[in-house]
């Protein structure tokens, strides 16, 4: 069965330090991995994903993730973080499901708390 | 662009009470989700539907059912609330498998107790 483990609940951190947010998953089928992003109060956004080619993907507010298929990893990185970035971060896999469906697979969360 | 939309925002009911929640979404997606997120457990994937008129079950329905009548509209009924539904549900929506590969966008959510 399909799994998506975040290796931390929480991440403190202060302003404009370095921060990794951890996602392993299992699978035996080849998958499709994203980073969510739900800010306080909202729904998901996706921050970036990775579906085929260069193992390292980036999103437009400066984090990245590289997918890493022997450690089956998705790691989210960011080299400085802001404020604003205070938030709770999914990682998630697609899988096929019955039908030809792709089911949407979540692991339970990571809280960034940047602190000043 | 509306996206999805969830109506209502918040709810507290009554054991034993029934409500339904409604999802729109106006990107004329096939597919549209119900999720349930809980501390500590991530989303949890209570019905899906890849189609107006077809439903199906996900991790969680015990408790639920759901109708898609209008491709557009995804409605999540309750029909005898527990507090163990007390949870803040989510509706999503995606293109179908093989055009974004399981990408969803989410609606704001439902908080939902049920006392």
């Amino acid at each position: 069965a399909q799994s998506v483990t975040q290796l931390d609940s929480q991440v403190p951190v202060f302003e404009e330090a370095p921060v990794e947010l951890r996602c392993n998953y299992s699978s035996s089928v080849s998958v499709y991995l994203f980073w969510y992003v739900q800010y306080p109060n909202q729904g998901l956004q996706l921050l970036l994903k990775y579906l085929s080619g260069s193992t390292l993907v980036k999103s437009i507010n400066g984090f990245e993730a590289e997918f890493n298929k022997s450690q089956t990893s998705f790691h989210l990185r960011k080299p400085s973080v802001h404020i604003s970035d205070t938030a709770e971060y999914f990682c998630a896999v697609s899988v096929p499901f019955s039908g030809g469906y792709n089911k949407l697979i979540f692991g339970a969360g990571t809280r960034l708390a940047v602190h000043p | 662009n509306a996206g999805v939309t969830q109506t209502p925002k918040f709810r507290v009911l009554k054991t034993g009470q029934s409500m339904t929640l409604l999802c729109a979404q106006d990107m004329n997606h096939e597919y549209m989700y119900w999720y349930r997120q809980d501390p500590g457990m991530g989303l949890r994937l209570i019905h899906y539907s890849v189609g107006e008129g077809t439903t199906a079950k996900g991790e969680v329905p015990d408790g639920y059912n759901v109708s898609r009548l209008k491709k557009q509209n995804f409605l999540l009924g309750l029909e005898s609330a527990a507090p163990s539904q007390t949870s803040v549900y989510f509706c999503a929506s995606s293109y179908p498998s093989g055009q974004t590969e399981g990408e969803a966008f989410f609606g704001q959510g439902t908080r939902l107790t049920v006392v």
